[in-house]
């Protein structure tokens, strides 16, 4: 089965500065894709960035990239120039041949 | 586009009441899923239909919980009996396509009370 773990349960930075949020992942397939999901205190699950694992070159979506080590089983998510409005909780997620797997989620706070 | 529609947003309910759930996929996407979120378990999938038929339903905690799918613009998700510890928010995304490779577009959730 595959597992999802996030290692950080709360992260807070600095406004304007950069902060990394860590993933690692478990599986024995070949071809899977990875996300990382935004849930604001809204409730609502918004699709922050996608990697597929037959890509080597790292996703970035504006001030979202990430660092997808294949080898490693690790697909961390760096924000830089955090804003306010990036507090949430992130929830990096897995699929395969079955739908989403989800990690257990990191709470980022962001300090004006 | 309306997204993915959930109602009701928020039910309080009784011990042993029965609940029933429902979902608008967006127009023309042909998957769906079912995921339940609690503070204690996080984020799992219940079940997830493609072109109406069910293809896994592995997640579904117990027979009281049932899911339909009768077109493709309509799913729910019942529970009877409800129980206390069913307490949690249930999501509904639709996708495009089999599986979860393209991206899933998830409804705003309903907030279930069971008392």
């Amino acid at each position: 089965a595959q597992t999802v773990t996030q290692s950080q349960p709360e992260m807070s930075v600095q406004e304007a500065e950069t902060v990394t949020l860590s993933c690692t992942y478990d599986t024995s397939e070949s071809d899977y894709y990875l996300f990382w999901y935004k849930q604001p205190p809204s409730r609502q699950m918004i699709l922050v960035i996608r990697q597929e694992a037959y890509k080597q070159q790292n996703a970035t979506e504006n001030r979202f990239s990430v660092n997808f080590q294949k080898a490693a089983k690790s697909f961390s998510l760096k924000i830089s120039d955090s804003q306010l409005g990036d507090a949430a909780m992130y929830f990096c997620a897995y699929t395969g041949r079955r739908a989403l797997t989800f990690g257990s989620g990191t709470r980022l706070q962001v300090q004006p | 586009d309306a997204g993915v529609i959930q109602s009701p947003r928020h039910e309080v309910t009784e011990m042993g009441q029965e609940v029933t759930l429902r979902c608008k996929p967006i127009s023309g996407h042909n998957s769906l899923f079912w995921y339940r979120q609690t503070m204690m378990r996080g984020l799992e999938l219940l079940i997830y239909f493609n072109n109406n038929v069910p293809i896994d339903d592995s997640g579904m905690p117990e027979d009281r919980f049932s899911a339909k799918m009768p077109n493709a613009s309509f799913s729910t998700l019942k529970i009877q009996p409800s129980e206390p510890r069913d307490s949690a928010v249930y999501f509904c995304a639709s996708s495009l396509s089999r599986g979860s490779y393209n991206e899933q577009f998830f409804g705003p959730g309903t907030r279930l009370t069971v008392l």
